[in-house]
């Protein structure tokens, strides 16, 4: 069966740096489209990023580009999100996920990870 | 970049029939799918494609799409249903492709 684990969530202090993983495992890693999705405490859900099954592209949402990087090990069947520069409205849980074949819906979703920026 | 607009919360009694709508410009030319978010969990998939219904999920859960609103019906509502409902589009107009709505807190009362 599908299994996507985060890792890497925490506190962290304002513009320093956090790296997040998702192991996936399940199925054929490299032939699927990942995304991060984040979830601030008492909000709602916000797609943060993406990245294609081969890793050539990526896309962000505003708020986080020039900050934000997502890359993909496909060896590793391992999703990551290098987070830099880090503001305390970036708080969120963090989740892995996986769309389906057409890349239009999120089939697939991991546990999360929460990322605290606070000094 | 595309908005989907849902109420806030809607209440209901066990039972009976919850309806959940999502609101967005032409969202009818748009396939619309929807998630079910429990306290302290990861979202789950409830309905793809605007009526689909993956694997697992029950009847009692379905979708529809037409004239600027989708609409998730739940029938025979149970006190499990409780949680955080959150339409999402994928809107091939700008930069940000995924979109979700402002989500839907169901009562069961």
């Amino acid at each position: 069966q599908v299994q996507l684990v985060e890792s890497g969530g925490g506190v962290v202090q304002p513009g320093r740096s956090l790296r997040l993983s998702c192991a996936a495992s399940g199925f054929t890693f490299s032939t699927y489209g990942m995304h991060w999705v984040r979830q601030a405490p008492g909000k709602g859900l916000e797609w943060v990023a993406t990245v294609w099954p081969d890793g050539s592209k990526e896309y962000y949402v505003d708020s986080v580009k020039g900050r934000f990087t997502i890359s993909r090990d496909n060896y590793m069947n391992t999703l990551y999100l290098q987070m830099n520069s880090l503001r305390a409205d970036d708080t969120a849980v963090y989740y892995c996920a996986r769309t389906d074949s057409s890349s239009y819906f999120f089939e697939y979703w991991g546990q999360g990870t929460l990322v605290t920026v606070s000094s | 970049s595309y908005v989907l607009t849902q109420p806030p919360s809607v209440s209901v009694a066990p039972g009976k029939t919850a309806r959940i709508t999502c609101g967005g410009n032409n969202i009818e030319s748009k396939s619309v799918h929807w998630y079910q978010q429990k306290p302290g969990q990861a979202p789950v998939l409830v309905i793809y494609y605007d009526s689909g219904r993956p694997s697992g999920i029950p009847e009692r859960f379905s979708g529809s799409n037409s004239e600027n609103t989708a609409t998730l019906t739940i029938n025979r509502v149970e006190a499990g249903d409780e949680a955080d409902y959150y339409c999402q589009v994928w809107d091939s107009s700008g930069d940000h492709p995924y979109v979700f709505g402002t989500g839907t807190k169901v009562t069961v009362l």
